[in-house]
């Protein structure tokens, strides 16, 4: 099955500073990659997601970036603020085919903006 | 509000009696997932219907889970003879015909004493 790796688990910045989480996924069959964003005791909650057909994607200051070929995608957040803090999750699944209901989550990084 | 949503949202139970907990999905997603999250970990993939029929089940879901979706819209999960290992959030979550986002409840936090 897909194996997901999520770096780094700790991030802390300063505020205004920009933070960037890396995932690497197993399975080249992925085509689908969310990212989610949980505070503490509450859902996680899509925040952008990437499909395999594009290579970049992005909303105001969060944009996810996609590597095919090293099967690696990145979230970036820039001018980051105190309410960016949260632990993110990045996910791969199969989208569309028969085996695409499972989404296999990485282990979440933990990230600190310093006001 | 049309999010998923899940009951109870806090359980504590002792040690070997049987819990169940409750999820309705967004009206017009026909599927629905169960996850379960420990602390410091990504959700980790449960089960997972289409409509009302039980399509994957995860190794980790052992004898003593069972899942339901008999209507295809609501979903119970019951975990019989907990033990302290059961204890974490389950998370519910549902996506639509296109097996798009999926999109997570509250989560139902258990703790087995």
């Amino acid at each position: 099955g897909e194996n997901v790796e999520q770096h780094p688990s700790t991030l802390s910045v300063q505020e205004g500073d920009s933070a960037v989480i890396k995932c690497t996924y197993s399975d080249s069959a992925s085509n689908y990659f969310p990212w989610y964003k949980q505070e503490l005791g509450k859902r996680p909650q899509l925040i952008i997601d990437i499909r395999s057909n594009v290579g970049e994607k992005k909303d105001q200051r969060i944009a996810v970036t996609l590597n095919k070929t090293a099967k690696h995608f990145s979230l970036h957040i820039t001018e980051t603020q105190p309410e960016d803090s949260a632990v993110y999750f990045c996910a791969a699944s199969k989208k569309g085919t028969n085996t695409g209901n499972q989404f296999y989550f990485g282990t979440g990084t933990s990230l600190t903006v310093i006001p | 509000d049309t999010g998923v949503s899940q009951d109870p949202r806090h359980k504590i139970t002792k040690r070997g009696q049987n819990v169940t907990f409750r999820c309705d999905p967004i009206s017009e997603h026909n599927r629905l997932y169960w996850y379960r999250q420990t602390l410091g970990q990504g959700p980790e993939f449960l089960t997972y219907f289409q409509n009302e029929a039980q399509l994957e089940k995860s190794r980790l879901l052992s004898d003593r889970f069972s899942a339901e979706r008999p209507k295809g819209s609501f979903s119970t999960l019951e975990i019989q003879r907990t033990e302290q290992g059961d204890s974490a959030m389950y998370l519910c979550a549902s996506s639509g015909r296109d097996q798009g986002t999926i999109y997570f409840g509250e989560g139902s936090w258990l703790t087995v004493v």
